[in-house]
């Protein structure tokens, strides 16, 4: 079956960690997504990319960091430099062409502590 | 003013009531809109998608785009309870951009 997974689905960590979301897809899609959502607030991009090796801040980047070594994966650092890292972490990928519908992950919730 | 506006609701309208639900935007470039429905705790699901101005059906779901008004629609014909969601309106311009979303309208139907 084609689709996304994150995992892990629920995420526990201490302040001052770093910790990596981990986002897969094997539907061919050439662009990849971060959003983070929070209650009352909607989905705010992280950070995005069109192709492997590249990649954009999205309007929420700092305090965390991306890479895309393959086009399958996509994964996500939350650094210890993020103010407020607890929320719910969606990943998304699409084609990079019409008519360029987002698919969305299951999502990751992360709690800091 | 915020690029993309949805009222957050929360609706709650009674099993087989036509709900509507609503966005206006700012940004006129926006050429592709997109609904999503989104369960508590999932990840959102593509709903309906539709280009530029007009209607698009699907099933109980109408999509309908104002691009003079810059206000889009989504009308849900006999409503059931596992309709019960978030339903976030989303837009964008051109291929490879992230899109905007508004904030979610929170719907719940009662049997």
């Amino acid at each position: 079956d084609g689709g996304i997974t994150q995992s892990p689905k629920y995420l526990f960590r201490k302040e001052g960690q770093n910790v990596t979301l981990s986002c897969e897809q094997n539907l061919n899609h050439d662009a990849m997504y971060w959003y983070r959502q929070d209650p009352g607030q909607g989905l705010r991009l992280i950070y995005y990319s069109q192709i492997v090796n590249d990649f954009q801040k999205g309007d929420i980047a700092e305090g965390y960091s991306v890479s895309r070594e393959k086009k399958e994966s996509f994964p996500l650092t939350v650094t210890s430099a993020q103010k407020n890292p607890t929320a719910f972490y969606l990943c998304a990928s699409s084609i990079a062409q019409l008519p360029y519908e987002q698919y969305f992950g299951p999502g990751t919730r992360l709690t800091v502590t | 003013q915020k690029e993309v506006e949805q009222d957050p609701g929360p609706l709650s309208v009674p099993e087989g009531a036509i709900v509507s639900l609503n966005c206006t935007y700012s940004n006129s470039a926006f050429q592709y809109f997109m609904w999503y429905r989104q369960y508590s705790r999932k990840g959102p699901e593509l709903l309906m998608y539709t280009y530029s101005s007009g209607n698009k059906e699907d099933g109980r779901f109408t999509a309908q785009v104002d691009k003079s008004s810059k206000y889009i629609s989504l009308f849900i014909r006999d409503s059931q309870p596992s309709d019960s969601a978030t339903y976030l309106c989303a837009m964008t311009y051109q291929a490879g951009t992230a899109l905007i979303f508004g904030k979610g309208t929170t719907l719940s139907v009662s049997s």
